[in-house]
């Protein structure tokens, strides 16, 4: 089993949509999660950062940690095109970062 | 600031032969990750170096893998005889320190093996 297994889409919503993206973690002892955003062709860049359980906010995006069923959520309100990128869920335990296959996001205009 | 940069940004090698795929970190960051990201995989973690440590290789897929920092600034990823399977896009990334979580990568280098 993947430390993190995540589902890689596609998902294609239309400009406006919310947008929630998943990934579920199999070690209960992992604590740090991240979403990372990736455009074709360029490394991934960080996006959001988690510590334990709960909500995190930052502009339209919102990381959602729930540390009882292992599950990870990344919410996008209005969605626009330039959001178009894969998501890559992760988690750093002792220093190595275990990462999801990534969703690829399309949002059309 | 400049980034972390990799070079070359694409590779296209004979199966068996050598390469070696480069990486500049950001300045005065300790903390040198390498990945490699197979088509429609996510990042797999090969190796990591902090600062003068000994690095840990257990990502690492074979013995024909293997990477090395100098200075403790650039790194090279060496793969000897390569395979069609290490065809993948393979990325680097730097951060400050091991406590510090943000990861900041280079635009990665993809190599393809004919």
């Amino acid at each position: 089993q993947k430390e993190v297994e995540q589902d890689p889409g596609p998902l294609s919503v239309p400009e406006g949509a919310i947008v929630s993206l998943n990934c579920t973690y199999s070690n209960s002892a992992f604590q740090y999660f991240m979403w990372y955003r990736q455009y074709s062709r360029k490394g991934p860049e960080l996006l959001m950062y988690t510590y334990s359980s709960g909500n995190k906010e930052d502009g339209r995006f919102t990381a959602q940690v729930d540390k009882s069923s292992k599950y990870i959520s990344l919410f996008i309100r209005d969605s626009q095109p330039s959001d178009s990128a894969t998501y890559l869920c992760a988690t750093d335990y002792f220093n190595k970062f275990y990462f999801g296959s990534g969703t690829k996001l399309n949002v059309k205009p | 600031g400049a980034g972390v940069s990799q070079s070359p940004s694409n590779k296209v090698t004979e199966k068996g032969k050598d390469v070696e795929l480069r990486c500049d970190p950001i300045s005065g960051h300790t903390a040198l990750y390498w990945y490699r990201q197979s088509l429609g995989q996510g990042l797999e973690f090969l190796i990591y170096f902090q600062g003068n440590s000994a690095p840990d290789k257990s990502g690492l897929p074979s013995d024909r893998f293997s990477a090395e920092r100098t200075g403790g600034s650039v790194s090279t990823l060496t793969i000897q005889r390569t395979q069609q399977e290490d065809s993948a896009v393979y990325l680097c990334a730097s951060k400050t320190s091991l406590s510090s979580y943000e990861q900041y990568f280079g635009p990665g280098t993809r190599l393809t093996v004919t």
